[in-house]
């Protein structure tokens, strides 16, 4: 079974679209978050929510919209996107209690032309 | 805050050589510290992890780390490597206390050559 799975695997779309991507996790953990890795696989943090309640949020543009609505889902709408906005979105979970192992998804791949 | 440096953005090897891939971390309070594999077009996978304790740390196939604190070390290391290993290879580090976020060096690509 899939630990943590995100859907779509693979988006493309053109510029001033808006998407949504998917995550799931049957870890029982209670914190998600979602990372970015850029075209030359820098990885930062972007959002991290706690039993649906957002305690991380990375000087990201307003066009990105976490929403969590359990704690076993942790979804990412995008407004309005841009060229720039093409990466490769991660999902990962962690436990309550440190050292906070994260456990991560396969990845959806964006592509904005 | 923490930071982390890994020197080297690419490394070739031959296959059944040693490998080293170096990281480098700061922090200003206790760290945890983690390597990460990313074979091509997957997710991150935990390879291992420094809590505490004995600072020689082992993990999945057949990698070890060492955790060094004077020097702000944790490299990662592999005896003989095979060509399945090639992958991009992250650090990562938490600090003990502040957010829950891992913050990620930039990677180091292992090419493993026949």
């Amino acid at each position: 079974d899939t630990a943590v799975s995100q859907t779509p695997k693979y988006l493309v779309t053109q510029m001033g679209n808006d998407k949504s991507i998917k995550c799931e996790q049957n870890l029982g953990h209670d914190t998600m978050y979602w990372y970015k890795q850029d075209s030359k696989k820098f990885l930062k943090i972007m959002f991290s929510y706690n039993n649906k309640e957002l305690i991380i949020n990375e000087t990201v543009p307003n066009r990105f919209s976490p929403k969590s609505p359990d704690k076993a889902h942790l979804n990412l709408h995008i407004n309005s996107l841009e060229l720039g906005d093409s990466a490769v979105y991660f999902c990962a979970s962690s436990g309550d209690r440190a050292p906070y192992e994260q456990y991560f998804g396969p990845g959806t791949r964006l592509t904005v032309t | 805050a923490q930071s982390v440096t890994q020197l080297d953005s690419q490394v070739p090897v031959f296959e059944e050589a040693p490998v080293e891939l170096r990281c480098n971390y700061s922090s200003s309070v206790s760290v945890y510290l983690f390597w990460y594999v990313q074979y091509p077009n997957q997710g991150l996978q935990l390879l291992l992890k420094y809590l505490s304790g004995s600072t020689l740390v082992k993990g999945i196939n057949g990698f070890e780390a060492e955790f060094n604190k004077s020097q702000t070390s944790f490299h990662l290391r592999k005896p003989s490597v095979h060509i399945s290993d090639t992958a991009e290879y992250f650090c990562a580090v938490k600090g003990h206390t502040g957010r829950r976020a891992l913050t990620f060096g930039s990677g180091t690509r292992l090419q493993v050559q026949p």
